[in-house]
Formats: C-alpha cells, structure tokens, sequence
C-alpha cells in the first residue's frame, strides 16, 4: 500500500491568496483527519470526517477553512485567503473503524505551508 | 477539554533505558496511543493500550493506568537513531468518538 498521499509537499503564497490541500486516504479507512502542527500549538485536529461525512469540525479555526470530502479516495483542505500566522506543516491521517470508533491512524507526509 | 501533559524535553546516553511520562485528565478517554515523530517527518504509530498494564513490543514498552490518567513509554537498549519527538495521545471518547487528542511532544535527544 503507497499509504496516505498528500499534495504538495510544500508551498509557499503571498498573504491572502488561496491554498488548497490535497489527501488521498489509505484505500479502505473509514476516517481521515486534517491536523496542523506548529511549535508553539503542536499538533491540532482541524476536522475529521468519517464515510466522507465530517463529524466534527470544531478545530478548525475560522471561516477562511474549508474541507471536502467528495469521496472515499480524496479530501481538500482549502484556506482562503491565507494569512501569514496560518504557516504550518499540515498532515492529513487515515483509520480505518475499530471497536471504539476509529483505530490507529497513519499519516501521511505533511504539507509545509509558508505564508508570506 | 482534554489536557495530555508530557516533559517537553529529555536527554538519555545510547544503550541506556528511557521513561517517558504521560498525565491526562480520566474522564472520557478511552485509550492512548504513542506515537514517534523524527524532525521533517510524520508522526508514526508505535503502541496503543486500551486496558491497564504493560504492553511491550521489541525495545519499546508501554503502560497505561486509567485509574491514575496515567501512562509511560519505555524505550530500552537506546539507539541514536530513537533521537525524536514522543507524542502521547488520547483517543476521545466522548461527543467526537474515535478522535485522538495529542500531547506537545517529548523531545528525546541520544547522546553517545
């Protein structure tokens, strides 16, 4: 299995563009979960969704944050327009259901935004 | 919300054994997980407990008391190449089910 695929790897934009991420989940996993992680915050959940349903949403920060599930092999995470306090790796992870919900999570290899 | 709180930093000698400390709040936490991360890279999954006790795999240990809201990592035998960050975390629950709530991370430095 080529494990969760993420696109780009890096990027870098001009304060108040738009940025889109993108996530090809592990094929099979029920639940993909957008974190970012900084310094000073760590690691945070922005959202996760499960069956291409997002089930919470509450981490993500304001309205500039989107993402989409359309279907079981891909999900966007979009910022727009981006702010230079949004510089951050971005990593996106999948699960597939276990007996509690989900069960352990594989990430892929992050996206390093830099906003300027 | 959920507090995981972990040293933020640790430093240990190659060949030794490290400890690695984990305290969370016990209500609405139904397990933890470690995960390893090495710098630029994504964090990997190392153990989960879900019942009190030791689990062990190879070099690593892990053990969970969820009485206490407590749990360790346990790395034995160190290799330079365990140098990395150690993130506790734990699996939520509660209204979110399923989702992991992560420490900041424990920064273990292998000196020769």
């Amino acid at each position: 299995d080529a494990g969760v695929i993420q696109s780009p790897r890096h990027e870098v934009t001009e304060m108040g563009q738009e940025v889109t991420l993108r996530c090809k989940p592990i094929s099979g996993h029920d639940y993909l979960f957008w974190y970012r992680q900084t310094m000073m915050r760590g690691l945070e959940l922005l959202i996760y969704f499960n069956n291409n349903v997002p089930i919470d949403d509450s981490g993500m920060p304001e309205d500039r944050f989107s993402a989409k599930m359309p279907n079981a092999s891909f999900s966007t995470l979009k910022i727009q327009p981006s702010e230079p306090r949004d510089s951050a790796v971005y990593f996106c992870a999948s699960s597939p259901a276990g007996v509690y919900g989900t069960d352990t999570q594989y990430f892929g290899p992050g996206t390093r935004l830099t906003v300027l | 919300g959920q507090n995981i709180d972990q040293p933020t930093e640790m430093t240990a000698t190659e060949g030794a054994i490290v400890q690695i400390n984990c305290t969370y709040q016990t209500s609405g936490f139904n397990g933890l997980f470690w995960y390893q991360q090495h710098a630029g890279e994504a964090p990997t999954f190392l153990s989960y407990n879900v019942l009190d006790g030791l689990e062990e795999k190879g070099r690593f240990s892990s053990f969970l008391s969820r009485s206490k809201g407590y749990s360790y990592l346990l790395l034995k035998e160190l290799q330079m190449k365990d140098s990395a960050s150690y993130l506790c975390a734990g699996m939520n629950y509660g209204g979110s089910q399923g989702n992991l709530i992560f420490g900041k991370g424990t920064k273990l430095s292998v000196k020769p």
